[in-house]
């Protein structure tokens, strides 16, 4: 089944503890990226990748950090979460240009 | 820059009622243009897609068509149901290859 996977789904932490949020695909797809979703404010952008090594910043990346090592793995880093972190987060990938996305089904992170 | 408007939710509606969500976008060219759909606990899915003026997206008995001289891709659905009862986002994928989003219409259907 194609699908996109993330891990943990859930996950309480302390604030300035390093997580890593994983997420990996088995469409062979070339474009990956991260979201965050807020109450009011929709979908926005952390990272996206266009390929293995290849990866940018989106409309929010402060406080994150990614990788792009292998096609099907993207993970998302918190190197210090601070509260405003706190949010429900996704992973999508699409196979390429004008493509739409696949999401996984989230990660909801609380940093307290 | 590029930006996807679409109304304001909640939207309350009783099982069978027609179902319209509006849905504007700003975009040079001739942007792609999705609805997804986010039911509770779950990521977005793929609902409906056009690729270019006039085209009408359709799938599970929801229909778009890409206007462009009114810039919109509304979604309609004529008869809903209360499983369609969801979170539901429009959005664009841009010539730079950028897929943006709309904040999403919660929709809630009462049996």
């Amino acid at each position: 089944e194609a699908q996109v996977t993330q891990n943990p789904r859930y996950l309480i932490t302390v604030t300035g503890k390093k997580l890593t949020v994983t997420c990996s695909q088995n469409m062979n797809h070339e474009y990956m990226s991260w979201y965050r979703q807020d109450p009011g404010l929709g979908l926005r952008q952390i990272y996206y990748s266009m390929n293995v090594e290849v990866t940018d910043k989106g409309d929010v990346p402060e406080g994150y950090k990614v990788s792009r090592k292998e096609k099907r793995n993207f993970p998302l880093i918190l190197e210090s979460p601070s509260p405003n972190q706190t949010s429900l987060y996704f992973c999508a990938s699409r196979g390429g240009r004008g493509q739409p996305q696949h999401f996984g089904d989230g990660t909801r992170l609380s940093i307290l | 820059g590029d930006s996807v408007t679409q109304m304001e939710g909640p939207v309350t509606l009783s099982e069978e009622a027609f179902l319209t969500i509006n849905c504007t976008y700003t975009a040079t060219g001739y942007p792609s243009l999705f609805w997804y759909v986010q039911y509770p606990g779950e990521g977005l899915q793929l609902l409906l897609k056009a690729t270019k003026a006039d085209d009408k997206g359709s799938n599970k008995g929801f229909e778009a068509t890409y206007r462009k001289e009114t810039t919109s891709f509304h979604l309609e659905k004529g008869s809903v149901q209360v499983s369609d009862s969801a979170v539901y986002f429009c959005a664009l994928g841009n010539r730079d290859d950028k897929i943006i989003f709309g904040k999403g219409t919660r929709l809630h259907i009462l049996p």
